[in-house]
């Protein structure tokens, strides 16, 4: 099993800023995930980022607003940049230790954002 | 493309009551079906799986079948407990969305009385 850890686990920020936000796996995988949870609605894939090559960005998202970074095998950072009150929700990392089919994916408690 | 569509909640039920939370999905291909759980303050958690029609997937009591005929996957207990209070999501995987990428109900919310 693999153990997510997120930072911050919540923060309120003005619009017009950016805030970066850290995903740590306690051990490596290869598959790692951004999804977005808006107040009464389902978890939307933002991004998948693989280690040593470029975020895949979903329909809807670029990476413009929403740069990943992912330097290495247990680390992973989402940047929500210039930030309106549409942003505000649940950010969630998540992680597969391969490339093994779903059922090994695990997830993180989450970020809460709200903008003002 | 491929959904899945869940009760809204939240369903408010006293303790070892029967539950049901309902779960249909549309997919092409033969997707697995998930249900995850979130209890307050952490993160999602698998908390069982289907992989093929008539799989009968079950965990801490709970069990929800695979339904190729009716597109189904409804989550079930019979005697549910206060700390199954938490938000219980439906997934699938698989199918023709490539990398078996999950997509998500919105999730059903779980008060249990004592």
């Amino acid at each position: 099993s693999a153990v997510i850890s997120q930072k911050p686990s919540r923060d309120i920020c003005q619009r017009g800023t950016s805030l970066t936000i850290q995903c740590q796996v306690d051990s490596q995988v290869t598959m790692m995930f951004w999804y977005r949870q808006q107040p009464g609605q389902s978890l939307t894939l933002i991004a998948t980022a693989n280690q040593g090559s470029e975020a895949t960005y979903e329909s809807g998202f670029v990476i413009d607003k929403f740069p990943i970074s992912r330097p290495n095998l247990t680390f992973s950072t989402l940047t929500v940049s210039n930030m309106s009150p549409e942003d505000s929700s649940i950010y969630l990392c998540s992680a597969r230790p391969g490339w093994q089919g779903a059922e090994t994916q695990y997830f993180g408690p989450g970020t809460r954002l709200l903008v003002l | 493309g491929n959904s899945v569509t869940q009760m809204e909640g939240p369903v408010t039920l006293s303790e070892e009551a029967f539950l049901t939370i309902n779960c249909t999905y549309t997919a092409t291909g033969y997707p697995s079906l998930f249900w995850y759980v979130q209890y307050p303050g952490e993160g999602l958690q698998l908390l069982l799986k289907a992989t093929k029609a008539d799989d009968k997937g079950s965990n801490k009591g709970f069990e929800a079948t695979y339904r190729k005929e009716t597109t189904s996957f409804h989550l079930e207990k019979g005697s549910v407990q206060v700390s199954d209070s938490a938000v219980y999501f439906c997934a699938l995987s698989g199918g023709n969305t490539g990398f078996q990428k999950l997509v998500f109900g919105t999730g059903t919310r779980l008060l249990v009385s004592p």
